[in-house]
């Protein structure tokens, strides 16, 4: 099993509406959890950072981590044009100096 | 907006070469990383830098591999004989606290 899963799309949705991005992990000592945006051959870009479970929102990005069920979420509301990139999971067990571990990404394409 | 930078965007080098990435990660940020990423494929860890000396290294980073500080500013990545299947983008991030800022990428060829 991967350590860190994700559904690489492709993922085409209209304008306006709702996305929902995820990925799984296995590995249970995870404890930060990030989402990165991921424009083609740029660098990943910090979207939202969250420690253990709960939610987190900035804007029209909500993040969700379940710790039970070893699950993350990014939600999208009103989605734009603009958010089409490809979006990266990434996670690590320790404060500090620790390496992050990424899903694949998955490709999202907002149709105006 | 403080932000890690790359230098040479792009690289072109012949198997067997010796190639030089460079980054200057944010002034404050005290971990820093490197990352490659093989077109179509997930980013991976390399190796993390602390205090001046390696934290962690993955299998990838083998013996043909290293990193240095070499003024307290540039962080760079050598790769001593390059082989075809080190194409890659090769990325920089920095942090200070939990939130790691990556640059935009080195592409590196290998021809």
């Amino acid at each position: 099993q991967k350590e860190v899963e994700q559904d690489p799309g492709p993922l085409s949705v209209p304008e306006g509406a709702i996305v929902s991005l995820n990925c799984t992990y296995s590995n249970s000592a995870f404890q930060y959890f990030m989402w990165y945006r991921q424009y083609s051959r740029k660098g990943p870009e910090l979207l939202m950072y969250t420690y253990s479970s709960g939610n987190k929102e900035d804007g029209r990005f909500t993040a969700q981590v379940d710790k039970s069920s070893k699950y993350i979420s990014l939600f999208i509301r009103d989605s734009q044009p603009s958010d089409s990139a490809t979006y990266l999971c990434a996670m690590s067990t320790n404060f500090g100096n620790e390496k992050l571990t990424f899903g694949t990404g998955t490709r999202l394409t907002i149709i105006p | 907006e403080p932000e890690v930078t790359q230098t040479p965007s792009h690289q072109v080098t012949q198997m067997g070469q010796e190639v030089i990435l460079r980054c200057v990660p944010i002034s404050n940020h005290l971990y820093f990383y490197w990352y490659r990423q093989i077109l179509g494929q997930k980013v991976e860890f390399l190796v993390s830098f602390y205090n001046n000396e390696i934290s962690e290294k993955s299998e990838i980073f083998d013996d043909q591999f290293s990193v240095e500080r070499p003024d307290g500013s540039n962080f760079t990545l050598k790769i001593r004989s390059t082989k075809l299947e080190d194409s890659a983008m090769y990325f920089c991030a920095s942090r200070l606290n939990t939130e790691a800022f990556f640059g935009q990428g080195t592409r590196l060829t290998v021809v």
